[in-house]
């Protein structure tokens, strides 16, 4: 059925530095491509999305990067802080109402 | 305007009972979705609506029910609770036209319900 794997489970860096995390998808169907934040005790919240007809998004220090042809899909989080510390998940979507998540990466930003 | 408001925020149920998890929405928002999330998973859909009166089952649907009576809310039913369904619930809602859903979703903050 449809998949999507998420890598690293847990990624740890120092502030300033760079942070990835990486999404791989089954579904070629799928056309949508959004990312969440989840803080302690909180629901998950948007933080960028990219559609299949772009292959680049940048927004201040978050970038998310689509190989269709691969169907991998990455976030990068540049200039980490501290409050940049929470669970991230990668998510995608066919069109339909079936929004498939990665198991999550667990951030922490160490000061 | 608060978003996705779910109710209660913790619970502890004994084997057997039954309890509602209620959700409303007030951004209008035509789609709405329940997700049950466990530790180290991902979110597994479990019931969404694409409007009023219209309810469909997702993934995980065993064991609970909803109803779709507004727009505004979508209540979820667990009929008799069962250890497996220890989890935290997250409710959902998006904007969606033309039958497609390819739009953020919203997400209240979650009731985590303890099954005993």
């Amino acid at each position: 059925g449809e998949n999507v794997e998420q890598h690293p489970s847990t990624l740890s860096v120092q502030e300033g530095d760079s942070a990835v995390i990486k999404c791989t998808y089954s579904d070629s169907a799928s056309n949508y491509f959004p990312w969440y934040k989840q803080e302690l005790g909180k629901g998950p919240q948007l933080i960028i999305d990219i559609r299949s007809n772009v292959g680049e998004k940048k927004d201040q220090r978050i970038a998310v990067t689509l190989n269709k042809t691969a169907k991998h899909f990455s976030l990068h989080i540049t200039e980490t802080q501290p409050e940049d510390s929470a669970v991230y998940f990668c998510a995608a979507s066919t069109g339909g109402f079936k929004t498939i998540f990665g198991a999550g990466t667990r951030l922490f930003v160490k000061a | 305007n608060a978003g996705v408001t779910q109710t209660p925020k913790f619970r502890i149920l004994k084997i057997g009972q039954s309890m509602t998890l209620q959700c409303t929405q007030d951004m209008n928002h035509n789609y709405m979705y329940w997700y049950r999330q466990d530790p180290g998973m991902g979110l597994k859909l479990i019931y969404y609506s694409v409007g009023a009166g219209i309810t469909d089952k997702g993934e995980v649907p065993n064991g609970y029910n909803v109803s779709r009576s507004t727009t505004e809310d979508f209540p979820l039913r667990l009929e008799l609770a069962a250890p497996s369904q220890t989890s935290v619930y997250f409710c959902a809602s998006s904007h969606g036209t033309g039958g497609s859903s390819n739009q953020p979703q919203h997400f209240g903050d979650g009731t985590r319900l303890s099954i005993l």
